[in-house]
């Protein structure tokens, strides 16, 4: 069984401040990482798909590193908002074809103005 | 373009009936997989459908079925529904090749509430 874990489970932050947090798996037979934001009542959007070791990628204000021989992840969050309060997931292609994600918990961001 | 779609919103049943979840992919995907998230959890994988054919299963039992039309929209079945069937089902569709390179797109989500 694939365990992916992520942490913390919940973070709270006021405007302004730049926070991460972490995404662990597991480094042997390494394939690609996903990470997606959940907003309440949306659906989840994919933020980056990560593929290569030291893999680094930016979306705004969101950035993301991959270490796959030591089995995490980073996701950066700088000067964060409000509406970057959202739960982010990280998820492994698993399963026949590698066709389906096998999620973490996610970690519940709370950005207070 | 519609994003994925799914229907209905919202869904209470009781316990041992059975229920239909629908979902339409984005056009173009002839991917979907579904998913069962519930509180505290990230999502679970259920079932994945390529090609109007099951090319995955989660850890569920038999009571949960699926299947996929020629139209790649495609339909959750679960059967002798239980309290703990009570969760939010997501959708979720792709091009149909390995998720390395290829992103999943989902929907919003159907939650059942089993009483």
């Amino acid at each position: 069984i694939l365990n992916v874990e992520q942490s913390p489970q919940s973070l709270h932050v006021q405007e302004g401040d730049s926070t991460n947090f972490t995404c662990s798996f597991p480094s042997s037979n390494f394939y690609a990482l996903h990470w997606y934001r959940w907003e309440t009542a949306k659906s989840p959007e994919a933020l980056f798909v990560m593929t290569l070791n030291g893999d680094e990628k930016k979306k705004g204000r969101i950035s993301a590193t991959l270490n796959t021989k030591e089995g995490y992840s980073y996701l950066y969050i700088k000067g964060s908002q409000p509406e970057d309060s959202a739960t982010y997931l990280c998820a492994f292609p698993t399963g026949t074809g590698r066709r389906a994600l096998t999620f973490g918990s996610g970690t519940r961001l709370q950005v207070q103005p | 373009d519609a994003g994925v779609t799914q229907s209905p919103t919202h869904l209470i049943k009781t316990r041992g009936q059975q229920v239909t979840l629908r979902c339409s992919p984005i056009s173009g995907h002839k991917s979907v997989s579904w998913y069962q998230q519930v509180l505290g959890q990230g999502p679970q994988f259920i079932f994945q459908y390529y090609e109007k054919e099951e090319r995955g299963r989660g850890n569920f039992p038999d009571r949960f079925s699926a299947r996929q039309f020629p139209n790649y929209s495609s339909e959750l079945n679960v059967n002798a529904l239980l309290l703990g069937d009570s969760a939010l089902y997501l959708c979720a569709s792709s091009f149909g090749g390995p998720l390395s390179y290829n992103e999943q797109f989902f929907g919003p989500g159907t939650r059942l509430t089993v009483l």
